[in-house]
Parts: structure tokens; C-alpha cells; sequence
């Protein structure tokens, strides 16, 4: 089975600081994705990477970067944290033409 | 641009009782459709997918779903739900080609009471 592994499942931070959530998949997938779950709003992407090194921006990146040195380890860093950014943040691996794989999810707390 | 609409936000239903979970898309290009089940604390797992082929994909445990390309729908259904079927049904689409970018729908909240 697939296995998509984040690094946190709860975090909490403060307002103004550097966050970093990990996500690590062990199927050698090509693409990675990081989304973030509001109620009622569903997942909105905020970025993908489809290969080492390489990134693009989602529906939502303002506030994200992110970071790919290997193929299996994709990071998700909040530069400046902000309230707005308290969220259930989901990471997702595939390969081309094939369905997405999820961690279970980090729930971040901005404070 | 491609979007996905979840036309209930929540549906009660009883023990044993059909329900049906509609979704509908919209897309310029061929796509791929997908339901994703959620359970509480839980991340998203793969219900079924529409890659090409049968309009009629199932899954393990008794849901199926129906791609209607006129009606541009991708409605969800199961004859006889259980207790254990409670979650949170998201619905996705992607375009054939590219990277595989899922846009989803807001969400339908299935509640099965005994």
C-alpha cells in the first residue's frame, strides 16, 4: 500500500513564525501535492511539484513556499504564520494519469 | 477553468436506506472524476474513479457512481448504507492530461443514523 506520511498531526505555532510541515511518500511517486481543508470550502491546492527541484503554484500559494530536494520529501513552509492560515493542511502523492494518495493530515493552530 | 459543485452540504439518512450524493462539474476538456471518502481525523481515502471506459465504476463496498458526460454529473450512490458509512464524500476532478491537479468539491457531510 501506499504510504503518504506527515510529519505532525497537531501543531501549534505563533502568529509571526516560520513553519515547517513535511510530508513523506515511500511509493517513488512523481508528483506531490500540498492542499489545505476549510469547512465548506473543501481542498484547495496551494502548491504541487512534479519533479525534484521543480514546483508550481496552486489556486491558494500567497503566504506558502515550498520545497523539493528529494523525490520523496515534499515541504510545506509558512513564512510568516498568520491566524488565517489555521487550517487542516494535506499532502498527496501520484503518478501521471493515476489517483492522488493523502497523508492523514496536519491541523495547524495559529496563535 | 474546471469546477466542482457538491450540491448538499450535509444528508441525514437512516440505517439500511439508499442515498445518492450528487455532483456535478464543469469542464472545458476530457476529464477524470473521483470520490474521495473522509473519516473523522482521518485523510482522504480513494472511494472510485472514472479514468475512461464504463460509464458505471463501483467500489469495494457497495457505492457506485455514474459518469453522465450530457448532464456533466458524477453522482454517488449506495442502495443500503450502514452506521459505518458516516463520513465526509468529496468530489474531484481533473483534466486527462498534465499533472494530475484535483479540483474538489466543498463536500457532502453523510450522517446514517440507526
Amino acid at each position: 500500500d501506499v504510504k503518504v506520511t506527515q510529519s505532525s498531526r497537531y501543531l501549534v505555532k505563533r502568529t509571526g513564525e516560520k513553519v515547517f510541515l513535511e510530508c513523506v511518500q515511500d511509493m517513488d511517486h512523481e508528483n506531490m501535492f500540498w492542499y489545505r481543508q476549510d469547512p465548506g470550502l473543501g481542498l484547495r491546492l496551494i502548491y504541487f511539484s512534479y519533479d525534484v527541484k521543480m514546483k508550481e503554484k496552486g489556486d491558494i500559494p500567497e503566504g506558502y513556499s515550498v520545497s523539493r530536494e528529494k523525490k520523496e520529501r515534499f515541504s510545506l513552509i509558512l513564512e510568516s504564520a498568520s491566524t488565517n492560515q489555521t487550517s487542516m493542511y494535506l499532502c498527496a502523492s501520484s503518478n501521471p494519469g493515476q489517483p492522488q494518495h493523502f497523508g492523514d493530515g496536519t491541523r495547524l493552530s495559529i496563535l | 477553468a474546471q469546477s466542482v459543485t457538491q450540491l448538499d452540504s450535509q444528508v441525514p439518512v437512516f440505517e439500511e436506506a439508499p442515498v445518492e450524493l450528487r455532483c456535478n462539474y464543469s469542464s472545458s476538456v476530457s476529464v477524470y472524476l473521483f470520490w474521495y471518502v473522509q473519516y473523522p481525523n482521518q485523510g482522504l481515502q480513494l472511494l472510485l474513479k472514472y479514468l475512461s471506459g464504463s460509464t458505471l465504476v463501483e467500489s469495494i463496498n457497495g457505492f457506485e457512481a455514474e459518469f453522465n458526460k450530457s448532464q456533466t454529473s458524477f453522482h454517488l450512490r449506495k442502495p443500503s448504507v450502514h452506521i459505518s458509512d458516516t463520513a465526509e464524500y468529496f468530489c474531484a476532478v481533473s483534466s486527462s492530461g498534465g499533472y494530475n491537479k484535483l479540483i474538489f468539491g466543498a463536500g457532502t457531510r453523510l450522517a446514517v443514523h440507526p
